[in-house]
């Protein structure tokens, strides 16, 4: 299972764009990545997942370069509410495989007025 | 939008007391786990479950505990006798076949006196 690098905490401020970058440079052929959200005493959430290249959904998008040893999550605006733990974990996600997923500490981003 | 559902959301219990953790998963997904929390700490994988079997479990995950699906909806987790150390927030998830995150319950905060 492919171990991930996060920041262990980020800041910004409301309106602005984050990114945060995770690395995995031993993710393996069929590693999809995927970012969750965790608010305190909460279970995390998913937020969006990709192979590679850039994906997109209404909360966030996702960047994977072609290596595929790091991905950047990109939260577009964000706002006091976005403040939470994000977490990069990768793993396969193929029907029939052993679904453990290895999480890590996250990212503790603080969304500031 | 469909959730995993868990009970109680709290639970105090004596030190070698059984306790049993009951989720209801989102019904057309085939995969459910077993995660706990202990406060401020990684979220750690327990156990997943598929086609009514055990498909892989943590080194966490000792004789003391035991997952059942007693019917068509009910993903329940019982601890047998309960140590101090097992005091964390529990997370029940589920995922479908395809491609996808997990959905995460919002969680049972377990407490051993």
């Amino acid at each position: 299972l492919a171990k991930t690098t996060q920041p262990i905490s980020m800041d910004s401020y409301e309106g602005q764009e984050v990114n945060i970058t995770c690395s995995h440079n031993n993710i393996a052929t069929n590693d999809y990545i995927t970012w969750y959200q965790q608010f305190p005493s909460q279970g995390p959430r998913f937020i969006i997942q990709g192979y590679k290249t850039k994906v997109t959904n209404e909360v966030a998008s996702l960047f994977i370069p072609a290596d595929r040893k790091s991905s950047t999550l990109s939260l577009p605006r964000v706002s006091l509410s976005d403040t939470a733990v994000y977490y990069c974990l990768v793993g396969s996600d193929n029907a029939g495989n052993n679904r453990k997923l290895i999480w890590g500490l996250g990212t503790s981003l603080a969304v500031n007025p | 939008e469909p959730e995993v559902t868990q009970t109680p959301s709290h639970q105090v219990t004596q030190m070698g007391q059984e306790v049993i953790l009951r989720c209801v998963p989102i019904s057309n997904h085939l995969y459910f786990y077993w995660y706990r929390q202990i406060l401020g700490q990684k979220v750690e994988f327990l156990v997943s479950f598929y086609n009514n079997e055990i498909s892989e479990k943590s080194e966490i995950f000792d004789d003391q505990f035991s997952v059942e699906r007693p019917d068509g909806s009910n993903f329940t987790l019982k601890i047998r006798s309960t140590k101090l150390e097992d005091s964390a927030m529990y997370f029940c998830a589920s995922s479908p076949i395809i491609l996808g995150g997990y959905t995460f319950g919002s969680g049972t905060r377990l407490t051993v006196v």
